[in-house]
């Protein structure tokens, strides 16, 4: 259980143009879902925390009108990247929580998303 | 505020030997506390998990990791480490309440000779 996958795994874009990352809970409903970005060989950053049909909150830093983030229903959430840029690229990772069933901060991580803006 | 302190960033081991990872954290309040492992690529694979009790706790992959509240530090341990457990690991502190939100270390990346 609570297996959480992310769509697509890879995608490179040309500048300027906008790219949607999906991120579903498979076999769970996920009230909160969480974006981080992943510089190479450096640690996880928390973008934004979205709970299902809110607006997300984002992190102090982060751009919230070029990161769009929409957790519509409890197993999707989606990070659209508006008019991406090269120093966009970057590993993209969502994470999701039920805590009606999985107590304690408890987060379960997809696959992760390489994007590649040139 | 609270914080994770992973002290090493390499740490290069033979395969066959005994294997520890330094976590330490800072935080007011009960720490919920985790390690993950990330392989090239790829998200994160939840090891252990430490919320109360027993501060001995077991985890997937022969992993397990001790809390110790005087020390401020959940420190993971393997006692003979096989080549396939080279990867980044990743300490991570719970916080925030009902948001559910981690905080995590640096990570330390693990490669193991044979």
């Amino acid at each position: 259980g609570a297996v959480v996958s992310q769509h697509p795994s890879r995608v490179i874009c040309k500048s300027g143009t906008s790219v949607k990352i999906e991120c579903r809970s498979l076999d769970f409903q996920a009230t909160t879902m969480f974006w981080y970005r992943q510089f190479p060989k450096q640690s996880l950053m928390l973008m934004a925390t979205s709970n299902e049909g809110s607006k997300a909150t984002y992190e102090q830093g982060v751009e919230k009108d070029k990161f769009l983030i929409n957790h519509a229903s409890l197993t999707l959430s989606t990070l659209t990247v508006t008019s991406a840029h090269p120093e966009d690229s970057s590993f993209y990772i969502c994470s999701a929580r039920d805590p009606r069933r999985y107590s304690y901060n408890e987060q379960f991580f997809g696959p992760g998303t390489r994007l590649t803006v040139l | 505020a609270q914080s994770v302190t992973q002290p090493d960033i390499h740490i290069t081991v033979s395969e066959g030997a005994s294997l520890e990872l330094r976590c330490n954290y800072s935080y007011g309040a009960t720490p919920y506390l985790f390690w993950y492992v990330q392989s090239p690529g790829q998200g994160l694979q939840l090891l252990l998990k430490y919320f109360s009790g027993d501060t001995l706790v077991q985890g997937i992959k022969g992993f397990e990791a001790e809390f110790k509240r005087s020390q401020s530090s959940f420190n993971l341990r393997k006692p003979s480490v096989h080549w396939s457990d080279a990867a980044e690991y990743f300490c991570a502190l719970g916080y925030g309440g009902s948001q559910g939100n981690l905080i995590f270390g640096k990570g330390t990346k693990l490669s193991v000779k044979p």
